[in-house]
Protein backbone atom coordinates (compact mmCIF):
# COMPACT_ATOMS: atom_id res chain seq x y z
CA UNK A 1 0.00 0.00 0.00
CA UNK A 2 1.33 3.11 -1.00
CA UNK A 3 1.87 5.36 2.19
CA UNK A 4 3.94 8.05 3.89
CA UNK A 5 4.85 6.97 7.18
CA UNK A 6 5.83 9.31 10.32
CA UNK A 7 6.95 8.51 13.71
CA UNK A 8 6.14 8.61 16.47
CA UNK A 9 2.20 9.77 16.14
CA UNK A 10 2.60 11.58 19.63
CA UNK A 11 5.40 13.02 21.78
CA UNK A 12 6.13 15.03 24.57
CA UNK A 13 9.18 15.86 25.49
CA UNK A 14 11.25 18.57 27.56
CA UNK A 15 13.03 21.80 26.61
CA UNK A 16 16.39 21.39 24.74
CA UNK A 17 16.01 17.54 24.36
CA UNK A 18 17.01 16.58 20.72
CA UNK A 19 14.42 14.85 19.28
CA UNK A 20 14.00 13.70 15.36
CA UNK A 21 10.33 12.59 14.07
CA UNK A 22 10.78 10.50 10.77
CA UNK A 23 9.11 10.11 7.66
CA UNK A 24 9.49 7.43 5.11
CA UNK A 25 7.56 6.84 1.68
CA UNK A 26 7.47 3.90 -0.03
CA UNK A 27 6.27 5.65 -3.75
CA UNK A 28 9.65 6.36 -5.01
CA UNK A 29 8.67 10.06 -4.79
CA UNK A 30 11.21 12.44 -5.47
CA UNK A 31 9.96 15.41 -3.12
CA UNK A 32 9.06 15.44 0.36
CA UNK A 33 8.25 18.02 2.55
CA UNK A 34 7.86 18.99 6.15
CA UNK A 35 5.08 21.01 7.83
CA UNK A 36 3.69 21.97 10.54
CA UNK A 37 -0.02 23.11 11.54
CA UNK A 38 -1.46 25.32 14.21
CA UNK A 39 -4.56 26.39 14.70
CA UNK A 40 -5.90 29.01 12.48
CA UNK A 41 -2.56 29.22 10.61
CA UNK A 42 -2.91 26.47 8.46
CA UNK A 43 0.04 24.55 7.06
CA UNK A 44 3.21 25.98 7.08
CA UNK A 45 6.36 24.54 5.37
CA UNK A 46 9.24 24.45 7.43
CA UNK A 47 11.34 22.59 4.71
CA UNK A 48 11.09 20.71 1.73
CA UNK A 49 13.68 18.45 -0.82
CA UNK A 50 13.41 17.96 -4.16
CA UNK A 51 15.70 14.30 -4.24
CA UNK A 52 18.40 13.22 -2.27
CA UNK A 53 20.97 15.56 -0.81
CA UNK A 54 18.97 18.39 -1.96
CA UNK A 55 16.94 20.60 0.63
CA UNK A 56 16.01 23.80 1.14
CA UNK A 57 14.38 26.12 3.62
CA UNK A 58 10.16 26.91 3.61
CA UNK A 59 8.48 29.77 5.40
CA UNK A 60 9.73 28.79 8.92
CA UNK A 61 12.66 26.56 9.02
CA UNK A 62 13.97 28.42 12.21
CA UNK A 63 14.95 25.81 14.69
CA UNK A 64 14.59 22.67 12.63
CA UNK A 65 16.86 20.68 10.84
CA UNK A 66 16.01 17.87 8.08
CA UNK A 67 18.66 15.66 6.06
CA UNK A 68 17.67 13.65 2.54
CA UNK A 69 20.48 11.03 2.66
CA UNK A 70 18.32 8.40 0.90
CA UNK A 71 14.99 8.54 -1.41
CA UNK A 72 12.45 7.16 1.13
CA UNK A 73 13.23 8.92 4.28
CA UNK A 74 13.33 12.62 5.52
CA UNK A 75 13.56 13.00 9.00
CA UNK A 76 12.75 16.27 10.69
CA UNK A 77 15.33 17.13 13.48
CA UNK A 78 14.89 19.53 16.69
CA UNK A 79 18.40 19.66 17.68
CA UNK A 80 16.77 22.10 21.13
CA UNK A 81 12.55 21.96 21.28
CA UNK A 82 11.15 24.84 22.36
CA UNK A 83 7.82 25.19 23.75
CA UNK A 84 6.97 27.38 20.31
CA UNK A 85 7.57 24.04 18.70
CA UNK A 86 4.34 22.50 20.19
CA UNK A 87 2.32 21.57 17.20
CA UNK A 88 1.19 19.15 14.76
CA UNK A 89 3.89 18.00 12.15
CA UNK A 90 2.78 16.26 8.71
CA UNK A 91 5.64 14.94 6.33
CA UNK A 92 4.57 14.52 2.64
CA UNK A 93 5.71 13.45 -0.41
CA UNK A 94 4.93 13.73 -4.15
CA UNK A 95 6.37 13.28 -8.02
CA UNK A 96 5.93 15.42 -10.43
CA UNK A 97 2.67 17.15 -10.25
CA UNK A 98 0.85 14.58 -8.60
CA UNK A 99 -1.19 15.71 -5.91
CA UNK A 100 0.92 15.34 -2.04
CA UNK A 101 0.32 12.46 -0.44
CA UNK A 102 0.63 13.14 3.74
CA UNK A 103 1.93 11.19 6.57
CA UNK A 104 -0.90 11.05 9.74
CA UNK A 105 0.73 13.28 11.76
CA UNK A 106 2.77 14.02 14.54
CA UNK A 107 1.51 15.57 17.61
CA UNK A 108 4.37 17.26 19.64
CA UNK A 109 4.14 18.87 22.69
CA UNK A 110 7.54 20.66 24.37
CA UNK A 111 7.34 21.23 28.18
CA UNK B 1 3.02 37.32 -3.43
CA UNK B 2 0.71 34.66 -4.08
CA UNK B 3 -2.17 33.91 -1.23
CA UNK B 4 -4.93 31.94 -0.62
CA UNK B 5 -7.87 32.94 2.05
CA UNK B 6 -11.16 31.21 3.07
CA UNK B 7 -13.74 31.73 5.51
CA UNK B 8 -13.35 31.21 8.97
CA UNK B 9 -14.99 28.14 10.63
CA UNK B 10 -16.39 26.38 12.45
CA UNK B 11 -19.08 25.89 10.06
CA UNK B 12 -21.76 24.36 11.70
CA UNK B 13 -24.48 22.36 9.41
CA UNK B 14 -27.24 20.03 9.92
CA UNK B 15 -27.04 16.90 7.97
CA UNK B 16 -28.67 17.30 4.36
CA UNK B 17 -28.04 21.22 4.12
CA UNK B 18 -26.52 22.95 1.64
CA UNK B 19 -22.61 23.44 2.04
CA UNK B 20 -20.33 26.36 0.46
CA UNK B 21 -16.75 26.77 1.80
CA UNK B 22 -15.47 30.38 -0.01
CA UNK B 23 -11.90 30.32 -1.36
CA UNK B 24 -10.01 32.87 -3.12
CA UNK B 25 -7.08 33.46 -4.26
CA UNK B 26 -4.43 36.16 -5.04
CA UNK B 27 -1.41 34.77 -7.79
CA UNK B 28 0.38 35.64 -10.78
CA UNK B 29 -0.41 33.56 -14.10
CA UNK B 30 -2.41 30.87 -13.58
CA UNK B 31 -1.91 28.67 -10.58
CA UNK B 32 -3.68 25.17 -10.09
CA UNK B 33 -6.35 25.37 -7.48
CA UNK B 34 -6.82 22.08 -5.12
CA UNK B 35 -9.33 21.55 -1.91
CA UNK B 36 -7.47 18.98 0.51
CA UNK B 37 -9.54 17.24 3.42
CA UNK B 38 -8.19 16.21 6.74
CA UNK B 39 -10.39 14.13 8.69
CA UNK B 40 -9.98 13.70 12.48
CA UNK B 41 -6.96 11.82 13.14
CA UNK B 42 -5.57 11.86 9.64
CA UNK B 43 -3.21 13.29 7.07
CA UNK B 44 -4.98 15.16 4.01
CA UNK B 45 -5.90 13.83 1.04
CA UNK B 46 -6.63 15.04 -2.26
CA UNK B 47 -10.63 16.03 -2.27
CA UNK B 48 -10.06 17.79 -6.32
CA UNK B 49 -8.37 20.31 -8.03
CA UNK B 50 -8.69 22.12 -11.14
CA UNK B 51 -5.98 23.27 -13.60
CA UNK B 52 -7.11 26.09 -15.59
CA UNK B 53 -10.13 28.81 -15.85
CA UNK B 54 -13.88 27.16 -15.76
CA UNK B 55 -12.66 23.74 -15.11
CA UNK B 56 -14.97 21.72 -12.70
CA UNK B 57 -13.25 19.98 -10.04
CA UNK B 58 -15.41 17.07 -8.65
CA UNK B 59 -15.46 14.30 -6.01
CA UNK B 60 -17.84 12.37 -3.60
CA UNK B 61 -20.34 15.01 -4.25
CA UNK B 62 -18.11 18.07 -3.50
CA UNK B 63 -17.94 20.18 -6.47
CA UNK B 64 -15.67 23.65 -6.66
CA UNK B 65 -15.26 25.65 -9.85
CA UNK B 66 -11.90 27.82 -11.47
CA UNK B 67 -13.09 31.36 -11.76
CA UNK B 68 -10.66 33.03 -12.66
CA UNK B 69 -12.76 36.56 -12.96
CA UNK B 70 -13.78 36.65 -9.61
CA UNK B 71 -10.47 34.49 -8.50
CA UNK B 72 -11.95 32.26 -6.50
CA UNK B 73 -12.49 28.49 -6.12
CA UNK B 74 -15.61 27.86 -4.12
CA UNK B 75 -16.03 24.34 -2.43
CA UNK B 76 -19.77 22.98 -2.69
CA UNK B 77 -21.94 20.24 -1.49
CA UNK B 78 -25.42 19.95 -2.16
CA UNK B 79 -26.57 17.36 1.16
CA UNK B 80 -23.78 16.70 3.77
CA UNK B 81 -23.36 14.24 5.74
CA UNK B 82 -22.11 13.83 9.59
CA UNK B 83 -19.33 11.59 7.94
CA UNK B 84 -18.25 14.96 5.80
CA UNK B 85 -17.17 16.80 8.90
CA UNK B 86 -13.57 17.67 8.67
CA UNK B 87 -11.37 20.12 7.66
CA UNK B 88 -10.62 21.62 4.40
CA UNK B 89 -8.04 23.12 2.99
CA UNK B 90 -7.94 25.71 -0.07
CA UNK B 91 -4.61 25.71 -1.89
CA UNK B 92 -2.59 26.89 -5.15
CA UNK B 93 0.10 25.55 -6.64
CA UNK B 94 2.50 28.06 -7.21
CA UNK B 95 3.24 28.73 -11.44
CA UNK B 96 6.73 27.05 -12.98
CA UNK B 97 6.50 24.23 -9.75
CA UNK B 98 5.64 21.10 -9.59
CA UNK B 99 5.72 20.68 -5.94
CA UNK B 100 4.94 24.17 -4.10
CA UNK B 101 1.63 25.06 -2.55
CA UNK B 102 0.56 27.59 -0.38
CA UNK B 103 -2.16 27.03 1.78
CA UNK B 104 -5.73 28.53 2.84
CA UNK B 105 -5.60 28.78 7.01
CA UNK B 106 -8.64 25.49 6.93
CA UNK B 107 -12.21 25.99 7.46
CA UNK B 108 -13.47 23.47 10.12
CA UNK B 109 -16.81 21.08 9.06
CA UNK B 110 -18.93 19.98 11.78
CA UNK B 111 -22.35 18.51 10.44
CA UNK B 112 -24.63 17.38 13.16
CA UNK B 113 -27.05 14.46 12.55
Amino acid sequence: EAQVTQNPRYLITVTGKKLTVTCSQNMNHEYMSWYRQDPGLGLRQIYYSMNVEVTDKGDVPEGYKVSRKEKRNFPLILESPSPNQTSLYFCASSVNNSPLHFGNGTRLTVT
Amino acid sequence: GDSVTQMEGPVTLSEEAFLTINCTYTATGYPSLFWYVQYPGEGLQLLLKATKADDKGSNKGFEATYRKETTSFHLEKGSVQVSDSAVYFCALRVMDSNYQLIWGAGTKLIIKP
